[in-house]
């Protein structure tokens, strides 16, 4: 009965390679994100989706591509991974901003390591 | 700019009283959050505030000054299982899609 639950927990590839972290709510939001952590622990947005349409695209490099297949799932694809991809990606979801209780609920994380 | 400025460590004794601050910048100001996230873990929620005032929850406080661009999170009692990062999260009416936008985080350490 997991809320937000992403895999895998743990990813480590090389350089070049592609992957996907996928991510699932049951909690019936209908907004969710992806934010990336890195190692000074700054919290940062990356890509927001409100049913199914891209609402927030921050200046990601376009080798991150996120797809929402419907409102419970939010996918993130990388191309090309790079060294300084190697972060911990967390996925979340709340109501709709216009909501007063935007309260995130974020996943476990993705380490993503990239040797 | 949309800076949020919190002291990056602070240190406590168990059973004592802390405060950590956080600052932000006021204009278009429509919410602050503070989450709390364990080492390796994900953030939890711990208290939302958008009106002035103290909104208490057990061990917990936040209270916000709208024309201050101030918040602080009061932690009582203090055990060793506070020990954690504390991020406050600002919302501003005018970003896309009421993003939130995080501090660095404030690393608490409890000390027996």
């Amino acid at each position: 009965d997991t809320a937000v639950s992403q895999t895998p927990k743990y990813l480590v590839t090389q350089m070049g390679n592609d992957k996907s972290i996928k991510c699932e709510q049951n909690l019936g939001h209908d907004t969710m994100y992806w934010y990336k952590q890195d190692s000074k622990k700054f919290l940062k947005i990356m890509f927001s989706y409100n049913n199914k349409e891209l609402i927030i695209n921050e200046t990601v490099p376009n080798r991150f591509s996120p797809k929402s297949p419907d409102k419970a799932h939010l996918n993130l694809h990388i191309n090309s991974l790079e060294l300084g991809d190697s972060a911990v990606y967390f996925c979340a979801s709340s109501h709709y901003f216009r909501d007063r209780d935007q309260r995130y609920t974020f996943g476990s994380g993705t380490r993503l390591t990239v040797v | 700019g949309q800076n949020i400025d919190q002291p990056t460590e602070m240190t406590a004794t168990e059973g004592a009283i802390v405060q950590i601050n956080c600052t932000y910048q006021t204009s278009g100001f429509n919410g602050l959050f503070w989450y709390q996230q364990h080492a390796g873990e994900a953030p939890t929620f711990l208290s939302y505030n958008v009106l002035d005032g103290l909104e208490e929850k057990g061990r917990f406080s936040s209270f916000l000054s709208r024309s201050k661009g101030y918040s602080y999170l009061l932690l009582k009692e203090l055990q060793m299982k506070d020990s954690a990062s504390y991020l406050c999260a600002v919302k501003w009416v005018r970003n896309q899609g009421g993003k939130l936008i995080f501090g660095q985080g404030t690393e608490l350490s409890v000390k027996p």
